[in-house]
């Protein structure tokens, strides 16, 4: 069955350090999503991307942050200068579009920030 | 800005017994919404969907219900197995822009045996 994969599973850095967080969709998706968990709290939304580019951005998605799809199979997410809060588990999701909507998600990146 | 809520953030079941969780919204806006169920160190897994103009979608043990006059939908597991222990999400989504998923804060089910 396909599934939506992430590299690294746990990512530890210095704050101020620049991260990049790798993701492979599935193969047919055509919309591809970045969410966050900091422990304890929700899910919340980052990012879409959809035609190659970002078709829309929460208020956490701030100049810190950007999005790639440098080939045809990879969607990477970079934080430039990481801050604590930055702490969290980071999910890649991927979905059809075109009608269909539901988004099925990677395992995850825990990113812990010094 | 809470567009969905899960004000229960346990529940535990007997093994066998029905599990109903529950799921409250703001945003009627919304076209669809989802369940989600996560395990630790997991990703959510996509169990079931019900679209804004329908009231009930099944799919084996899974049913969830959605009445939009009371902005509530509800999500029955029947029979409830051990493995069914997680913490499920719901979330809502829009059609128009980006389908982004709004999630609640989860509810942590426990099926006892």
């Amino acid at each position: 069955e396909p599934e939506v994969t992430q590299t690294p599973s746990h990512q530890v850095t210095q704050m101020g350090q620049e991260v990049i967080l790798r993701c492979v969709p599935i193969s047919n998706h055509l919309y591809f999503y970045w969410y966050r968990q900091i422990l304890g709290q929700k899910v919340e939304f980052l990012v879409s991307f959809y035609n190659n580019e970002i078709s829309e951005k929460s208020e956490i998605f701030d100049d810190q942050f950007s999005v790639e799809r440098p080939d045809g199979s990879n969607f990477t997410l970079k934080i430039r200068s990481t801050k604590l809060e930055d702490s969290a588990m980071y999910f890649c999701a991927s979905s059809e579009g075109l009608g269909v909507y539901e988004q099925f998600f990677g395992p995850g990146t825990r990113l812990t920030v010094l | 800005d809470q567009q969905v809520k899960q004000n229960s953030p346990s529940l535990s079941v007997q093994e066998g017994r029905i599990s109903i969780l529950n799921c409250d919204y703001t945003n009627s806006m919304f076209d669809y919404f989802l369940w989600y169920k996560k395990y630790p160190a997991e990703g959510p897994t996509f169990l079931i969907s019900i679209s804004s103009i329908k009231d009930k979608n099944e799919d084996g043990r899974f049913t969830v219900f959605l009445n939009k006059s009371a902005k509530h939908l509800s999500l029955h597991i029947v029979p409830s197995q051990p493995g069914d222990s997680a913490v499920y999400f719901c979330a809502g989504g829009l059609i128009q822009g980006a389908q982004k998923l709004v999630f609640g804060q989860g509810t942590r089910l426990t099926i006892n045996p």
